[in-house]
């Protein structure tokens, strides 16, 4: 089945630097690749998702690319804010459910 | 709309007895998904439930975990016997597949149990 590794486990930047979260898979077939937000006590939000067909997304602060031939993909968030302190999780899915990463804690010092 | 819901939001319960986790999926969305989360842990998968289709149940860590989805809407997961290291978050999720590779998850709150 499905692998997915996730690194850093956390990680702490200045507000208003970039971070950086990176993930590797095991399963050339999949093919869908969410990256979720959960603060803490809530529900996982999806943040961004990207598809095997494109290398790279992106949606104001937040980008995501895709290497399918090295099996990573990567989330970048600039200009980073308090409120973007939670803990992010990266996933891949073929056509079934998603494989998580152990996730990464944000933490975004002001 | 509605999101996914879920119930009890919390259950505490002592070792050995049965417990029920219910979920109700977004309207519409023909695949519903189980998780567990222990604390300051990934999302763990336990049982996915696509239309009709036969579950996919390879996630479930014992035979004490079972679920079921009736009229291919509400599911309850159950688990029997409850261990103190059963205690987790359990969400569900659901999904519309409208393409085969196509599938965002909506979570729902969450049922944090408790075994005491």
């Amino acid at each position: 089945g499905e692998n997915v590794e996730q690194h850093p486990s956390t990680l702490s930047v200045q507000e208003g630097d970039s971070a950086v979260i990176k993930c590797t898979y095991s399963d050339s077939a999949s093919n869908y690749f969410p990256w979720y937000k959960q603060e803490l006590g809530k529900r996982p939000q999806l943040i961004i998702d990207i598809r095997s067909n494109v290398g790279e997304k992106k949606d104001q602060r937040i980008a995501v690319t895709l290497n399918k031939t090295a099996k990573h993909f990567s989330l970048h968030i600039t200009e980073t804010q308090p409120e973007d302190s939670a803990v992010y999780f990266c996933a891949a899915s073929s056509r079934r459910a998603l494989t998580f990463g152990s996730g990464t804690r944000l933490q975004v010092q002001p | 709309g509605a999101g996914v819901s879920q119930s009890p939001s919390n259950k505490v319960t002592e070792k050995g007895k049965d417990v029920e986790l219910r979920c109700d999926p977004i309207s519409g969305h023909t695949a519903l998904y189980w998780y567990r989360q222990s604390l300051g842990q990934g999302l763990e998968f336990l049982i996915y439930f696509q239309g009709n289709s036969a579950p996919d149940k390879s996630g479930l860590p014992s035979d004490r975990f079972s679920a079921e989805r009736t009229g291919g809407s509400v599911s309850t997961l159950t688990i029997q016997r409850t261990q103190q290291e059963d205690s987790a978050v359990y969400l569900c999720a659901s999904s519309e597949l409208r393409r085969i590779s196509y599938n965002e998850q909506f979570f729902g709150p969450g049922t944090r149990l408790t075994v005491l």
